[in-house]
């Protein structure tokens, strides 16, 4: 009930155009989504985040959309960019405690 | 915004020593700090989370006297790999959350520490 199912796995995407990722989970009792994006050698830095009461959030490229009632939310990313491309994690907070539980990582590549 | 120093970024280190892993946050108080290990090409697994004063909650499976987790105050928490063997090496990463961030807490990273153990 924990786990945090994403897909696609890798994803290969023409610059200028939209990637989409999306993740399943099955605890509703999570209370936060964050988008954490990854390039090779670094931390995690934060993208974007949503809470289940609200079903879209917009921050210039990336859109996150989520579904409370599929227990689905996706990461859109507009107008993609060869700079975009690294690899992508969805993530998710209980309110039972602080750990956040990641999806297993999508890896972006834009071709310019 | 907030950040998260972890040091060192790389090490190299013999087998049978111990390294020393920094993480400090800069501009926050870090209430509650995590330590992730991620293998290459694979998502972060939660080793321990170590709020401030009190002793560090480990994840099952993590050897809790090889990865001793610090956490003595609230700008600094160090992670030090014991007696360290080549399957130790892994890219570790802090993440800090503190109190005043959305939603009740952000979650700020590190830049993360690649050990490798020859």
């Amino acid at each position: 009930q924990q786990q945090v199912k994403q897909s696609p796995q890798s994803l290969i995407v023409q610059k200028g155009g939209i990637s989409i990722i999306n993740c399943a989970y099955e605890n509703t009792a999570f209370d936060y989504f964050p988008w954490y994006q990854q390039f090779p050698g670094k931390g995690p830095a934060l993208l974007i985040a949503i809470r289940p009461d609200v079903s879209e959030k917009k921050e210039g490229r990336f859109t996150i959309s989520f579904n409370k009632s599929a227990k689905q939310f996706s990461l859109h990313i507009m107008d993609s960019q060869p700079g975009d491309s690294a690899t992508y994690f969805c993530a998710a907070r209980g309110t039972s405690g602080s750990r956040l539980t990641f999806g297993e990582g999508t890896q972006l590549t834009v071709n310019p | 915004g907030a950040v998260v120093s972890q040091h060192p970024s790389r090490v190299i280190c013999k087998s049978g020593t111990s390294v020393k892993i920094e993480c400090r946050s800069l501009d926050f108080q870090a209430t509650t700090m995590f330590w992730y290990r991620q293998f290459p090409k694979k998502s972060l697994m939660l080793m321990a989370t170590s709020n401030e004063g009190s002793k560090a909650t480990y994840e099952q499976g993590v050897e809790k006297d090889k990865f001793l987790i610090n956490h003595a105050s609230l700008t600094l928490s160090t992670l030090t790999v014991t007696s360290a063997h080549p399957e130790d090496s892994s890219f570790y990463i802090c993440s800090a959350r503190d109190s005043q961030g959305s939603f009740g807490g952000g979650y700020t990273f590190g830049s993360g520490t690649r050990l490798t153990v020859v």
